[in-house]
């Protein structure tokens, strides 16, 4: 069991370009989420995916924002158009199915438009 | 809706010291589900401790302990003769009951510093 793992660790991009990232949950987890975290503040829930189905999104997310996670294994996160406001740490945790389990988290995907 | 706060934004202690971290949380579901998670310098969140709210008993993990109390709404967190490697931002965490996914709300978090 290696973990969460979250590519890219870093990425820089210019305003208005479009950027991808990618998480692999822990291999039996079938629950996937995507919060974003700023600075001084806690995790913000974004989507989440049970399976390959996306069951919530946020309201946070807006039109710009889209996940997959076509085959019920790892997911992206792609944000067009890039804002300024989309600086942020992006993070993905996963979960196998029950009540109330804990989260395993990613490093998280460090994102600054510049 | 759900709500978590974590009123301590900043805590300085002295190595050795104990320290108390406080959470307060609100939801309107009799079902449901508290954490503790801890953020290194590091980045990556690791999760501590689950409690649910019919399991009022505290726990002792260590040199870590939470304190649950239903009737002030609150899920404190303890670390007792704090080590430098305690220095983090601790979140605590709210899930109310499943009937779909598991949403999770997280405070603010509260940024220890253990000073050697």
């Amino acid at each position: 069991d290696t973990g969460v793992s979250q590519d890219p660790r870093h990425k820089i991009t210019k305003r208005g370009q479009n950027v991808t990232f990618r998480c692999d949950p822990i291999s039996e987890h079938n629950r996937l989420y995507w919060y974003r975290q700023t600075l001084g503040q806690g995790p913000e829930f974004l989507t989440y995916f049970q399976n390959e189905a996306q069951l919530e999104k946020s309201r946070l997310l807006s039109d710009r924002f889209s996940a997959e996670r076509p085959k019920g294994s790892f997911s992206t996160l792609e944000i067009q158009r890039t804002e300024q406001g989309d600086s942020a740490m992006y993070l993905c945790a996963s979960t196998t199915r029950g009540a109330g389990n804990e989260q395993y988290f990613g490093p998280g995907t460090r994102l600054t438009v510049t | 809706a759900q709500k978590v706060t974590q009123a301590q934004t900043e805590i300085s202690v002295v190595e050795k010291e104990d320290v108390t971290l406080d959470c307060v949380y609100e939801t309107r579901d009799t079902t449901y589900y508290l954490f503790w998670y801890k953020q290194p310098p590091s980045g990556e969140l690791v999760f501590l401790i689950r409690r649910n709210s019919f399991d009022e008993q505290n726990e002792i993990s260590g040199r870590y302990s939470w304190n649950f109390q239903k009737s002030t709404s609150s899920f404190n967190f303890t670390i007792t003769a704090s080590q430098v490697v305690d220095s983090a931002v601790y979140f605590c965490a709210l899930s109310e009951a499943p009937g779909g996914y598991q949403k999770v709300t997280f405070g603010i978090g509260t940024k220890l510093q253990v000073i050697p």
